[in-house]
């Protein structure tokens, strides 16, 4: 299995800022995710980080407002930008691991925003 | 459409009774993949179990076991003798060759077991 690092844990952070969450994997992996989840929620996924383009964006998901790095395939960052309270949620980075369709999570970042 | 619906939002139960968390999923792939995922208070995703679609037998691990039947569409989660330690919300996903391994997750069931 994959083990998966994501820095800041939590933050708190004022309106119209932004924050940056990175990503660290111990292992090469083909794909990498951002997902959201807000407050009792499921999990929605923002968008696909590819190594080396432009991140593949859901509906409703917009690279202005979450932009995404992948410089590798070990590390990707999701920047969560002018901040509104309802940013307020977790963000859960994950991956495929090389065995067909295992997907891991990382710890999570919590998120609120004041 | 891929779709997972947990139709329980919420489930209390005593200590040491049996619970059963429901799964219904709807697909198009005739290859596609099923898991369940628990999330304690802590918050982290920890992974219980993957399946794949040619495959049904059940699986039992320790007090968890899955009941996979392909004609009902579902792919549903019992705990038995049920713990503390299994409060948690308990999330039920499903991803396929279609969709290019996006995970679709159900809204979750969250479990409280009391003392």
């Amino acid at each position: 299995s994959a083990v998966i690092s994501q820095k800041p844990s939590r933050d708190i952070c004022q309106r119209g800022t932004s924050l940056t969450i990175q990503c660290q994997v111990d292992s090469q992996v083909t794909m990498m995710f951002w997902y959201r989840q807000q407050p009792g929620q499921s999990l929605t996924l923002i968008a696909t980080a590819n190594q080396g383009s432009e991140a593949t964006y859901e509906s409703g998901f917009v690279i202005d407002k979450f932009p995404i790095s992948r410089p590798n395939l070990t590390f990707s960052t999701l920047t969560v930008s002018n901040l509104s309270p309802e940013d307020s949620s977790i963000y859960l980075c994950s991956v495929v691991g090389l065995t067909y369709n295992e997907q891991f999570f990382g710890p999570g970042t919590r998120l609120t925003v004041l | 459409a891929q779709k997972v619906t947990q139709a329980q939002t919420e489930i209390s139960v005593v200590e040491k009774e049996d619970v059963t968390l429901d799964c219904v999923y709807e697909t198009r792939d005739t290859t596609y993949y099923l898991f369940w995922y628990k999330q304690p208070p802590s918050g982290e995703l920890v992974f219980l179990i993957r399946r794949n679609s040619f495959d049904e037998q059940n699986e039992i691990s320790g007090r968890y076991s899955w009941n996979f039947q392909k004609s009902t569409s579902s792919f549903n989660f019992t705990i038995t003798a049920s713990q503390v330690v299994d409060s948690a919300v308990y999330f039920c996903a499903l991803s396929g060759t279609l969709t290019g391994n996006q995970f679709y997750f159900g809204t979750g069931t969250s479990l409280t077991v009391i003392p």
